[in-house]
């Protein structure tokens, strides 16, 4: 089967760079997508990793090692709206079907 | 709205009723997803969909749950007889390709998810 293991929760600090990371037992992998939540809402695309190293978008980045299974997301200047759940999700097979983690619930304090 | 659109956003079902949810994909978009979320659990992959087939229904349970994408209109899916269990909130996605974006961008764009409460 698939799994990905990711923390369920992580607490920070308005202004400071927070990690989530991700590890994924998968056959056929082809990339790892992070996706952010709201409050039980439509999940909104963040970044794709398809090949090792690391992918920067605006405050947020994100970093995948295939030899290692293991991808992390990294968000820096932390904001209050920044508070939210965040999944990784892995794309395998011949479909590229993601397959999602349980989510990390991210609370920005002041 | 150029977005993905379900409906209904909530729908209450009593125990052995129907319940049918209806997603619209973004405007050029063939592919079709159908995830189905538990309170505080990831997105359970259930159902991946083209215009007139069923590419893989892996994770869409054997009995009661059916889902279609017919030539013209939204995507259908289909749970009979309902069960407390079946209370979730299900979320369609759709991708102008094959698998997570057509352009394996890993990007799937997401509705805002019908709500399912069974009494």
């Amino acid at each position: 089967g698939q799994s990905l293991e990711q923390p369920s929760e992580v607490t920070a600090v308005e202004g400071a760079i927070v990690q989530i990371n991700c590890t994924y037992q998968t056959s056929g992998f082809y990339g790892l997508s992070w996706y952010q939540q709201h409050d039980g809402g439509a999940p909104t695309f963040l970044s794709y990793n398809a090949l090792d190293g690391l992918e920067e978008t605006g405050r947020f980045s994100s970093f995948l090692s295939r030899s290692d299974s293991y991808g992390y997301l990294l968000l820096q200047e932390l904001q209050m709206k920044d508070s939210a759940s965040y999944f990784c999700a892995a794309s395998s097979g011949g479909s590229y079907i993601p397959t999602f983690g349980r989510g990390t619930s991210l609370i920005v304090h002041p | 709205n150029a977005g993905v659109m379900q409906n209904p956003r909530h729908l209450v079902r009593r125990r052995g009723q129907e319940a049918r949810l209806r997603c619209s994909p973004m405007k050029g978009h063939s592919h079709v997803y159908w995830y189905r979320q538990l309170p505080e659990e990831g997105l359970k992959f259930m159902v991946y969909l083209q215009k007139e087939n069923i590419i893989d229904e892996s994770g869409m349970p054997k009995e009661r749950f059916s889902a279609e994408f017919p030539k013209e209109g939204p995507s259908i899916l289909r749970i009979q007889q309902v069960v407390r269990g079946d209370s979730a909130a299900y979320f369609c996605a759709s991708s102008p390709g094959q698998g997570a974006g057509g352009k394996n961008t890993g990007e799937l764009f997401f509705g805002e998810g019908s709500r399912l409460t069974v009494l």
